[in-house]
């Protein structure tokens, strides 16, 4: 069975770090792309950041980039997301999920971020 | 950045009424579009892929029609399961936008 399961989540205070952590299992994780998505309170679901199987390729959303870094450890079957100079604004639930063939086939429970002083 | 904009933003319906989403990007994404399913407290679902594949697993009274621009979710007749928020994104370029969601109500 496909498990995801996000951690690191918690209250910061604007200008801070936090990183978050997605524990891959049930699948080759070295052999699939993956992906942060995050919901703010009331609001919509928006992608944040992109990472190939083997880290070639990267790609973020223009409102994280030069604050937040993706990477993975394929040895560990871990995803990151090193979050810096945190805002109010990025106050969220963030979702690790995987990259199917076509589309976002398989997401984690979702860890909470809140930043506010 | 490619825009997707969903209609309407919210709908309320019966349980068995036939159901249709919107979503129109803004500019062609050939048929790199995707739907997911969001409930309270829960992690999206895939729901339809490449604008008319259905995920596995996936109920056959949900089914997906478009390309290019203009795209459709559509449910056959709606079951209790089925309230809650629905997303398109689209799949052909970076940053992977989402639609604003379509929130189905219960009437």
């Amino acid at each position: 069975e496909v498990q995801l399961v996000e951690s690191g989540g918690g209250l910061v205070q604007p200008g801070g770090s936090l990183r978050l952590s997605c524990a891959a299992s049930g699948f080759t994780f070295s052999g699939y792309s993956m992906n942060w998505v995050r919901r703010a309170p009331g609001k919509g679901l928006e992608w944040v950041s992109y990472i190939s199987s083997s880290s070639t390729t990267i790609y973020y959303a223009d409102s994280v980039k030069g604050r937040f870094t993706i990477s993975r450890d394929n040895a560990k079957n871990s995803l990151y997301l090193q979050m810096n100079s945190l805002r109010d604004e990025d106050t969220a639930v963030y979702y690790c999920a995987r990259e199917g063939i076509v589309g976002l086939d398989y997401w984690g429970q979702g860890t909470l971020v809140t930043v506010s002083s | 950045d490619i825009q997707m904009t969903q209609s309407p933003s919210s709908l309320s319906a019966s349980v068995g009424d036939r159901v249709t989403i919107t979503c129109r990007a803004s500019q062609s994404i050939s048929s790199y579009l995707n739907w997911y399913q969001q409930k309270p407290g829960k992690a999206p679902k895939l729901l339809i892929y490449a604008a008319s594949s259905l995920q596995s697993g996936v109920p056959s009274r949900f089914s997906g029609s478009g390309s290019g621009t203009d795209f459709t979710l559509t449910i056959s007749s709606l079951q209790p399961e089925d309230f809650a928020i629905y997303y398109c994104q689209q799949s052909y370029s970076t940053p992977r936008t989402f639609g604003q969601g379509t929130k189905l109500e219960i009437k």
